[in-house]
């Protein structure tokens, strides 16, 4: 089975802060994913890797940036935090980018910044 | 944009009971892939069924199955036998065939499905 693991399940950060969200998957899948979860939202694509240090905007890219420095390695970064920008962040892998190919999720990490 | 509407934001159902959770979807395109991810309280999102929009044929895995409706672009899920286990937030989800770019999976806002005993 796929394992797609971030690295911290809750983290409480300050406004200003920068923060580095972590996430590492174990079935060498060329495409990882960033999503945001918020209620009554869904989900909202901020990055996707296509290949090591390769990416894409998604939906919702404004005041993060992504690193993808390693194959199985993909992290979400958050210049200065905001309090907007508190969510859940749910991390994903592919092995094949669009079609049927299902996208392999985390547990999420719950972001609160005060 | 393609936009996917899940106009329940909750369901109940007694346990063994069958319950379905409605989704539509707009696009213009002809190929295109659906989905229904379950989220259950440990946060994994986890595939339950999928659809490719040119098989005619409705998806079935074990007690789950849709119900595709391509020209009313609808993609309804049908848990038969409910049991506890299958209480947890439930998304469809839609993929264009193609066109590169991002990975193009949009999400509905979900539908909290609660299992009564």
């Amino acid at each position: 089975d796929v394992k797609v693991t971030q690295s911290s399940r809750y983290l409480v950060k300050r406004t200003g802060e920068k923060v580095f969200l972590e996430c590492v998957q174990d079935m060498d899948h060329e495409n990882m994913f960033w999503y945001r979860q918020d209620p009554g939202l869904g989900l909202r694509l901020i990055y996707f890797s296509y290949d090591v240090k390769m990416k894409e905007k998604g939906d919702i890219p404004e005041g993060y940036s992504v690193s993808r420095e390693k194959k199985e390695r993909f992290s979400l970064i958050l210049e200065s935090a905001s309090t907007n920008q508190t969510s859940m962040y749910l991390c994903a892998s592919s092995r094949v980018l669009g079609g049927n190919s299902p996208l392999h999720f985390g547990n999420g990490t719950r972001l609160t910044v005060t | 944009a393609q936009t996917v509407t899940q106009s329940q934001p909750e369901m109940s159902v007694q346990e063994a009971e069958t319950v379905t959770l409605s989704c539509t979807y707009d696009t213009s395109e002809s190929d295109y892939y659906l989905f229904w991810y379950k989220q259950p309280p440990s946060r994994q999102m986890i595939l339950v069924i999928r659809q490719e929009a040119y098989k005619q044929q409705n998806a079935t895995e074990n007690r789950f199955s849709v119900n595709f409706q391509k020209a009313a672009k609808s993609f309804s899920l049908k848990i038969s036998d409910s049991q506890l286990g299958d209480a947890a937030m439930y998304f469809c989800a839609y993929r264009k065939g193609s066109g590169g770019g991002a990975d193009g999976l949009t999400f509905g806002k979900g539908t909290h499905l609660i299992i009564q005993p």
